[in-house]
C-alpha cells in the first residue's frame, strides 16, 4: 500500500477561482480529516467524514467544502479563492485513532 | 479553547546531549496527547502517544496533568533525530480533530 494519496502535488490559481484537491485513504481506512497547514504553523482541523458522514468541522468559513465517496476517497473544495487559502493542504485517514497523514498538495492563490 | 503551545520554534543541540522539546495545552477534559515527527522530504508520521507509553526511537513523552504538559525527551540525541516536531491534541469529541501546536524544528550538529 502506497500510503495515503494526494492529488495534486501543487497548484497555483487566482483569486477568486475555484479548486478541488483529492485523496485516497489507506485501504480499509474508512474516515478521512483535511488540514490547512499555513507556512511557519501546525496543521488546522478542516474536516472529517466517516462513512461518507460530515463527522467534524473546523473554524473554516462555508467556502471550504468536502465530501466523502462510497471507495472512502474524498474531495476537498475551496470556492473564491483567496491570498489567505495560500497553504499545504494534508490528508489524513484514519484508523484506531491513528491518523496517517498524505504529502499534501501546495496550493498557491496569485 | 482548546490550545497546544510549543514554546521554541528551533532547539539546536549537539549529537549525544539530551534533547526536551516542549508542549503545554490547554484542554478542559481528558484529552489525548501525541508528538508527530516530520522529517526532511517526508511525510508528516506519528512518533508516539500517551496512552501508549512506549519509547519510540529513544523518544519518551509524560503526561504531566497537573502543569498540563507533555514534553518530549531523548537521554541522547542523533543527528537523524534533526527534523520538525509537532505536539497534537485529541479532543474526547470522536470528531477526529487533532489540535496541533506550531512545531519545534530540531537540530542536531555533529
Amino acid at each position: 500500500d502506497a500510503g495515503v494519496t494526494q492529488s495534486p502535488t501543487h497548484l497555483i490559481k487566482t483569486r477568486g477561482q475555484h479548486v478541488t484537491l483529492r485523496c485516497s485513504p489507506i485501504s480499509g481506512h474508512k474516515s478521512v480529516s483535511w488540514y490547512q497547514q499555513v507556512l511557519g504553523q501546525g496543521p488546522q482541523f478542516i474536516f472529517q467524514y466517516y462513512e461518507k458522514e460530515e463527522r467534524g468541522r473546523g473554524n473554516f468559513p462555508d467556502r471550504f467544502s468536502a465530501r466523502q465517496f462510497p471507495n472512502y476517497s474524498s474531495e476537498l473544495n475551496v470556492n473564491a479563492l483567496l491570498l489567505g487559502d495560500s497553504a499545504l493542504y494534508l490528508c489524513a485517514s484514519s484508523f484506531r485513532a491513528e491518523q496517517f497523514f498524505g504529502p499534501g498538495t501546495r496550493l498557491t492563490v496569485l | 479553547a482548546q490550545r497546544v503551545t510549543q514554546p521554541e520554534k528551533l532547539l539546536s543541540v549537539f549529537k549525544g546531549a539530551p534533547v526536551e522539546l516542549k508542549c503545554n495545552y490547554s484542554y478542559s477534559g481528558s484529552p489525548e496527547l501525541f508528538w508527530y515527527v516530520q522529517y526532511s522530504r517526508q511525510r508528516l508520521q506519528l512518533l508516539l502517544r500517551h496512552i501508549s507509553r512506549e519509547s519510540i526511537k529513544g523518544f519518551t513523552a509524560d503526561l504531566n496533568k497537573g502543569e498540563t504538559s507533555f514534553h518530549l525527551k531523548k537521554p541522547f540525541a542523533q543527528e537523524e533525530d534533526s527534523a520538525m516536531y509537532y505536539c497534537a491534541l485529541s479532543d474526547s469529541s470522536n470528531t477526529g480533530k487533532l489540535i496541533f501546536g506550531q512545531g519545534t524544528t530540531l537540530q542536531v550538529k555533529p
